[in-house]
């Protein structure tokens, strides 16, 4: 299948400061990525979807001034954590999806610590 | 917006028995059905998917049915083996705007798998 990176796969950090992680889709155009974050022995909880080239579609409840998303190439999208504290702590993954399928292929995740 | 229930959350078996995880979902518009495989601090893997133009399909020891009427779906899994211990996760979906599917997903089943 299709290979999806996500970077960095850990980050610690301190209260107030800004994360950035990075999902790059290796070997396909991703139209479409997401943005799930993951409690310990918790399901997928969707943030947001972006589409190459626009804004993104933020979830009822995700704060978009928080968690900045930007999907600038058909390969690339990112997520900022702005100004972290301990409760973003989570484990962040991000899914890509190309044109002609509907399959996502997954990251390898995050896992963010905000002290 | 769906809705996908997913029981039961924890399943322990004996090596050799099999394993059924059981999802419903609301929106009956709903048409494709992934089933994914997570491991402890990994991302989750597509290990069969079902299109609601069909009612079973089977891989090897993996096998999905669907109930489009009563609108739920199943994941069975026989001959289990040790491997076979992770969460879980079913998901329903449906194309939506700019060829993208949004998945819902299920809380999760963790199962173990005694040798």
């Amino acid at each position: 299948g299709a290979v999806v990176s996500q970077h960095p796969s850990r980050v610690i950090c301190k209260s107030g400061t800004s994360v950035k992680i990075e999902c790059r889709s290796l070997d396909f155009q991703a139209t479409t990525m997401f943005w799930y974050r993951q409690f310990p022995k918790k399901s997928l909880m969707l943030m947001a979807t972006s589409n190459e080239g626009s804004k993104a579609t933020y979830e009822q409840g995700v704060e978009k001034d928080k968690f900045l998303i930007n999907h600038a190439s058909l390969t690339l999208s990112t997520l900022t954590v702005t100004s972290a504290h301990p409760e973003d702590s989570s484990f962040y993954i991000c899914s890509a999806q190309g044109l002609a399928v509907n399959e996502q292929f997954f990251g390898p995740g995050t896992r963010l610590t905000v002290l | 917006g769906e809705n996908v229930e997913q029981h039961p959350s924890t399943l322990s078996v004996q090596e050799g028995d099999s394993a059924v995880i059981k999802c419903t979902y609301s929106d009956s518009a709903s048409n494709y059905f992934p089933w994914y495989k997570q491991e402890l601090g990994k991302r989750p893997q597509l290990i069969i998917d079902i299109r609601s133009n069909v009612g079973e399909k089977k891989d090897q020891r993996i096998a999905v049915t669907l109930n489009k009427t009563a609108k739920h779906f199943s994941l069975h899994i026989t001959e289990t083996q040790p491997e076979d211990s992770a969460v879980y996760f079913c998901a329903a979906s449906k194309g939506a705007s700019g060829g993208s599917y949004i998945p819902t997903f299920g809380r999760g089943t963790s199962l173990i798998v005694h040798p």
